[in-house]
């Protein structure tokens, strides 16, 4: 049973435009929620994150919205750089629990030139 | 600032064999959490140490076993190899108490023949 869910397994987006990575969880107890990168032959470095007490949060060209109704969270890259051709995993946990981290399949995106 | 560093990098083993991966926390953590990621999946969590103790534990079976050393590096070990097990294995770490951000190091690449 994947509790974390990231149905679309690419994306494709011109350099410049906006990216959109889009994730779903069942789990209702998740209150706490993370997006990590990862570059070939590295391991995930962490992006940011959001607990289920805020709908948005932001950091540079990253933004991450909740929706907590619909199970729903989402990253925003904009612009969109070369270098944010990675792919990213969106996570859950259980906030202040020190709770395992679940890890949703991951979105390849791509950024054309 | 050292960050999480693993050993090994890439390894191959024999079926049936019995391996063992090494992990040392980024400074100033304390809990040690090991995940397996097979090609075109996420993160799974294997089980968390912490206190040299065994927290919380995945959907994984007894081959695979760790332990935590007083200076809070950590191995993991996995006893009757096998082809399956073929994976990156990813160590993180963080601090008690603020345990929903995880810091994960490069991976050891295993490979089982």
């Amino acid at each position: 049973d994947q509790q974390v869910k990231q149905n679309s397994p690419s994306l494709s987006v011109q350099e410049g435009r906006i990216s959109i990575l889009n994730c779903d969880y069942t789990n209702s107890m998740f209150d706490y929620f993370l997006w990590y990168k990862k570059y070939p032959a590295e391991g995930p470095t962490f992006l940011i994150s959001i607990s289920s007490i805020k709908d948005k949060n932001e950091d540079g060209r990253f933004t991450v919205f909740l929706n907590k109704s619909a199970k729903h969270l989402s990253l925003h890259i904009v612009p969109s750089q070369p270098g944010d051709s990675a792919v990213y995993f969106c996570a859950a946990s259980r906030m202040n629990r020190d709770d395992k981290i679940i890890f949703g399949k991951g979105t390849r995106l791509h950024i054309l030139p | 600032d050292a960050g999480v560093t693993q050993s090994p990098t890439h390894l191959i083993k024999t079926r049936g064999q019995q391996v063992t991966l090494r992990c040392s926390p980024k400074s100033g953590h304390d809990t040690v959490s090991w995940y397996q990621q097979a090609l075109g999946q996420g993160p799974q969590f294997i089980f968390q140490y912490y206190e040299e103790e065994e927290r919380q534990r995945g959907n994984f079976p007894d081959r695979f076993s760790g332990h935590q050393f007083p200076n809070y590096s950590s191995e993991l070990n996995v006893n009757a190899l096998l082809l399956g097990d073929s994976a990156l294995y990813l160590c993180a770490s963080s601090l008690q108490g603020f345990g929903n951000t995880i810091y994960f190091g490069e991976g050891s690449w295993l490979t089982v023949v």
